[in-house]
C-alpha cells in the first residue's frame, strides 16, 4: 500500500493558482494517483485521476513528473469556495485506493 | 448531488439503543463502502462490499454490522453504540471494486451517542 505525504495545510488568496504536492515514494507499478475534495460535514468529491504525464479536466490539472513518485495538484484562480480539505491517494483496487490520509487543510483568503 | 443517498442525515442515539444506517445507489455501482469519519481525523474505511459479497472488514468492532440486501442498497447496523462512536458515517459506490475508478460518497449521516 503506497503511503503519500502531503503538507497538511495551505493558504492562498483569490484568483491565485495553487499547487498542492503529493509524495509516494513507493508507488507500483499499476497505481492511479486520484485527488478528492471535501468540504466540511461532506462526503468527499472526485477531483481529478491520473497515471503518468499531466491530466486536466474543468476544475483541475494534475502533473506526474516520469517517476511516478510524486504528483501536484493544480487548481487554476481559486475562490473562497475552493477552501476544503485536499487527499491525495494511490492506488489500483478502490478497497486500497480509498484509504484516504490526513490531507491538506487549503484556506482560500479573500 | 451525487446519486448516493443516505439516511438520516442526523441521527442521537442512546448507548443501548439499536439503529440502522441506510445507504442506496441507482448509479448501476457493483462495489459499496461505509466510512467513518471522527472529528479531525482522516476517514477510517470500515467495510467493502463488492457484488453483495463483504470484500473487506477493517477490523471493526461487532457492535457495527452491515448488510447488503442488493448492489444498490447499504445498511449499517448499530447496537450498544459507545460515545466515541460519534462521528460522520459516510457511504461511497464506485462501478467495481478491482479498478481504479471514481467514487461517489453520499452526504454522510452525523451520529451522536449519548
Amino acid at each position: 500500500l503506497a503511503k503519500t505525504t502531503q503538507p497538511i495545510s495551505m493558504d492562498s488568496y483569490e484568483g491565485q493558482e495553487v499547487n498542492i504536492t503529493c509524495s509516494h515514494n513507493n508507488i507500483a507499478t499499476n497505481d492511479y494517483i486520484t485527488w478528492y475534495q471535501q468540504f466540511p460535514s461532506q462526503g468527499p468529491r472526485f477531483i481529478i485521476q491520473g497515471y503518468k504525464t499531466k491530466v486536466t479536466n474543468e476544475v483541475a490539472s494534475l502533473f506526474i513528473p516520469a517517476d511516478r513518485k510524486s504528483s501536484t495538484l493544480s487548481l487554476p484562480r481559486v475562490s473562497l469556495s475552493d477552501t476544503a480539505v485536499y487527499y491525495c491517494l494511490v492506488g489500483v483496487r478502490p478497497a486500497r485506493q480509498l484509504t484516504f490520509g490526513s490531507g491538506t487543510q487549503l484556506t482560500v483568503l479573500p | 448531488e451525487t446519486g448516493v443517498t443516505q439516511t438520516p442525515r442526523h441521527l442521537v442515539m442512546g448507548m443501548t439503543n439499536k439503529k440502522s444506517l441506510k445507504c442506496e445507489q441507482h448509479l448501476g455501482h457493483n462495489a459499496m463502502y461505509w466510512y467513518k469519519q471522527s472529528a479531525k481525523k482522516p476517514l477510517e474505511l470500515m467495510f467493502v462490499y463488492s457484488l453483495e459479497e463483504r470484500v473487506e472488514n477493517n477490523s471493526v468492532p461487532s457492535r457495527f454490522s452491515p448488510e447488503c440486501p442488493n448492489s444498490s442498497h447499504l445498511f449499517l447496523h448499530l447496537h450498544t453504540l459507545q460515545p466515541e462512536d460519534s462521528a460522520l458515517y459516510l457511504c461511497a459506490s464506485s462501478p467495481n471494486s478491482l479498478q481504479a475508478t471514481e467514487a461517489f460518497f453520499g452526504q454522510g449521516t452525523r451520529l451522536t451517542v449519548v
